[in-house]
């Protein structure tokens, strides 16, 4: 089975611009979910999409929005980028949306740094 | 609301020592709970998870948690360390009405000495 992934890898933008990450989802996953680690930090929830619907969302600010597709793939649209954004931002996919126990599974995040 | 704490920022053992990385959380509703391993510029692997069924789980890598209700804990431990073990370590819950988003704790580095 294909894993997540997520591109870019890395991305370099500067203050006052908008930035769009990208997830592809496990086969088989229809929710999605995604974090934001600062670095020496633990992830913090940033929003959660099930079946293309926004299904929970953490304490961070509307300028922080997010799409997923039909085939569950899910974007991350970041505008108006602030020097604190820079951070490792990770996907993880997972069968079940809301009430669910099935375990979250992973990419290896995009580094994104703002200049 | 939910929350961990993990206590330690940075552990480092002897290879072969025992490993103990600790995590307590605060949950009002029956908590699931899961400890990730993350791997220097990778993504979170899941070492293993409680949902309420068995009280010690057995993970991947050998390394094991039991969970405490009367104090509020749910420690990682593994018998024996082995140098691909150092990592960074996060312990983290969820709960069924949370819409699955997880609360993760600030993580715990591992060292392993030769």
């Amino acid at each position: 089975e294909t894993g997540v992934t997520q591109s870019p890898t890395h991305l370099i933008k500067t203050r006052g611009q908008q930035v769009t990450l990208r997830c592809s989802s496990q086969s088989g996953h229809n929710t999605v979910s995604w974090y934001q680690q600062a670095l020496g930090q633990g992830p913090q929830f940033i929003f959660q999409y099930y079946r293309e619907e926004e299904n929970g969302r953490g304490n961070f600010p509307p300028r922080f929005s997010g799409l997923q597709f039909p085939n569950y793939s899910s974007e991350l649209n970041v505008n108006a980028l602030e020097l604190d954004d820079s951070a490792l931002y990770l996907c993880a996919s997972s069968l079940g949306g809301t009430g669910s126990n099935q375990p979250q599974h992973f990419g290896d995040g995009t580094r994104l740094s703002i200049l | 609301a939910q929350s961990v704490t993990q206590l330690g920022s940075h552990v480092s053992v002897s290879e072969g020592a025992l490993v103990l990385l600790r995590c307590n959380y605060s949950s009002s509703v029956p908590p699931y709970l899961f400890w990730y391993v993350q791997y220097p510029n990778q993504g979170l692997q899941l070492l293993l998870k409680y949902t309420s069924a068995a009280t010690l789980v057995k993970g991947i890598n050998g390394f094991e948690a039991e969970f405490k209700k009367s104090e509020t804990s749910f420690h990682l431990t593994k018998p024996s360390a082995h140098m691909r073990d150092a990592a960074e370590y996060f312990c983290a819950v969820s709960g069924p009405s949370s819409a699955s988003k997880i609360i993760f704790g600030s993580g715990t580095r591992l060292s392993i000495r030769p």
